[in-house]
């Protein structure tokens, strides 16, 4: 059964950093590229980033770029997203996502973490 | 980046009811349209991937056709535990991008 259990997220000032983390299992998670995606209180879904499956490459909404950075563990099943320089609208509950497909370059989030709060305010 | 359109916003409907929301790219995607469902508080799921194909384990009361611009998700028969959010993804291009969702309300 595949599995994704997300943390590290909380309430932060503007400007502050926070560490997301996702731990997977259930799957051969070297094999799969991961995602982020975002859901504001109240709003509609946005997708983050994404990762592939070795690391080699990763990918940014624009209202991220240069603030947030994507990673992976691959000896520990576990992928991240490093926030930086936060604000106000990157509140969001924040929710880990699984690849469908390996390594066909298409974005097809099969699976679901139940996500983390990220609250940005002063 | 492409933008998906979906309506309606919302919708009434009833146990029963035929329900169709429709989604549109602002450019051509061929089929490379997902759908997802969710419900308040609940990480979303995984409907149905390149414009028709059922995920696993989803029932046959949903279907989903179209391609290029212009799709359609669809539920034959409402059942009580499809009320919910639904929302479009667009796969062709990075970013994704995910209509604005269409919450199913019972009427």
């Amino acid at each position: 059964e595949v599995q994704l259990l997300e943390s590290g997220g909380g309430l932060e000032q503007p400007g502050g950093s926070l560490r997301l983390s996702c731990a997977a299992s259930g799957f051969t998670f070297s094999t799969y590229a991961m995602s982020w995606v975002r859901q504001a209180p109240g709003k509609g879904l946005e997708w983050v980033s994404t990762v592939t499956g070795n690391g080699a490459d990763t990918h940014y909404a624009d209202s991220v770029k240069g603030r947030f950075t994507i990673s992976r563990d691959n000896s520990k099943n576990t992928f991240y997203l490093q926030m930086n320089s936060l604000r106000v609208d990157d509140t969001a509950v924040y929710h880990c996502a699984k690849d469908q497909i390996a390594g066909d370059g298409r974005v097809n989030f099969d699976y679901w973490g139940q996500g983390t709060l990220v609250t940005v305010s002063s | 980046d492409i933008q998906m359109t979906q309506s309606p916003s919302s919708q009434s409907a009833s146990v029963g009811d035929r329900v169709t929301i429709t989604c549109r790219a602002s450019q051509t995607i061929s089929n490379y349209l997902n759908w997802y469902q969710q419900k308040p508080g609940k990480a979303p799921k995984f409907l149905i991937y390149a414009a028709s194909n059922l995920q696993s384990g989803v029932p046959s009361r949903f279907s989903g056709s179209g391609s290029g611009t212009d799709f359609t998700l669809t539920i034959s028969s409402l059942q009580p535990e499809d009320f919910a959010t639904y929302y479009c993804q667009q796969s062709y291009s990075i970013p994704p991008t995910f209509g604005h969702g269409t919450k199913v309300e019972i009427k």
